[in-house]
């Protein structure tokens, strides 16, 4: 069965400084890959997402994610954190199916 | 606006009282996705619609749980006999059906509390 985990609770970065989110999967067949970000009070928004191709993966925001298929990894970076990017971020993957699959989600803290 | 709408946006209910929330997804969207999500943790995933027909439906979906998308638009998720541990957010979210990788695109969800 497909899954996704997110090792880390909490993401503690200082504002200009590069971050990064880990989450390594678990699937059988090609792994479509997404990251989803929820602000407070609001909805689940669409970050990025890897289907095929390029390893990196640019998204909204200046976030971007690499794909490390011999690691099964799919960690979300951004070289220069802003306080703005403080929220919850989920990593996801589709399962054989349609529907999606989330991590625990990682809580990211951008101190000023 | 064009993303998807749910409605209410907060609904507090006594245990035992049934309750109905509805979604609209983006307009060309043909398959629409029900999640829940407790405190803390990641939306799971409850059932999905492709047009009118539902496709599948999660374990987490008791008896008292049920879903209907009559004309592919709109669609409703109905829980009855309303327990405590119903209370959560439930996010609605639409897609495209295309070649497996189509993003899906989340509603403000409905807050439930059950008293």
């Amino acid at each position: 069965a497909q899954s996704v985990a997110q090792p880390e609770d909490q993401v503690n970065v200082a504002e200009g400084n590069p971050l990064t989110v880990k989450c390594t999967y678990s699937v059988s067949g090609n792994p479509y890959l997404f990251w989803y970000v929820q602000y407070p009070n609001r909805g689940l928004q669409f970050l990025l997402k890897y289907i095929t191709g390029d390893n990196l993966v640019k998204g909204s925001y200046g976030f971007e994610a690499e794909f490390n298929k011999s690691q099964t990894s799919f960690h979300l970076k951004k070289p220069s954190a802003l306080v703005s990017d403080s929220a919850l971020y989920f990593c996801a993957v589709r399962d054989t199916s349609a529907k999606i699959i989330f991590g625990s989600g990682t809580r990211l803290s951008i101190r000023p | 606006d064009t993303g998807v709408s749910q409605n209410p946006r907060h609904k507090i209910t006594k245990r035992g009282q049934n309750v109905t929330f509805r979604c609209d997804p983006i307009s060309e969207h043909n398959r629409l996705y029900w999640y829940r999500q407790t405190l803390g943790q990641g939306p799971e995933f409850l059932t999905y619609f492709q047009n009118e027909a539902q496709l599948e439906k999660s374990r987490l979906l008791s008896d008292r749980f049920s879903a209907e998308r009559p004309k592919g638009s709109f669609s409703t998720l109905e829980i009855q006999r309303t327990e405590q541990g119903d209370s959560a957010m439930y996010l609605c979210a639409s897609s495209l059906k295309g070649t497996g990788g189509a993003e899906q695109y989340f509603g403000p969800g409905t807050r439930l509390t059950v008293t």
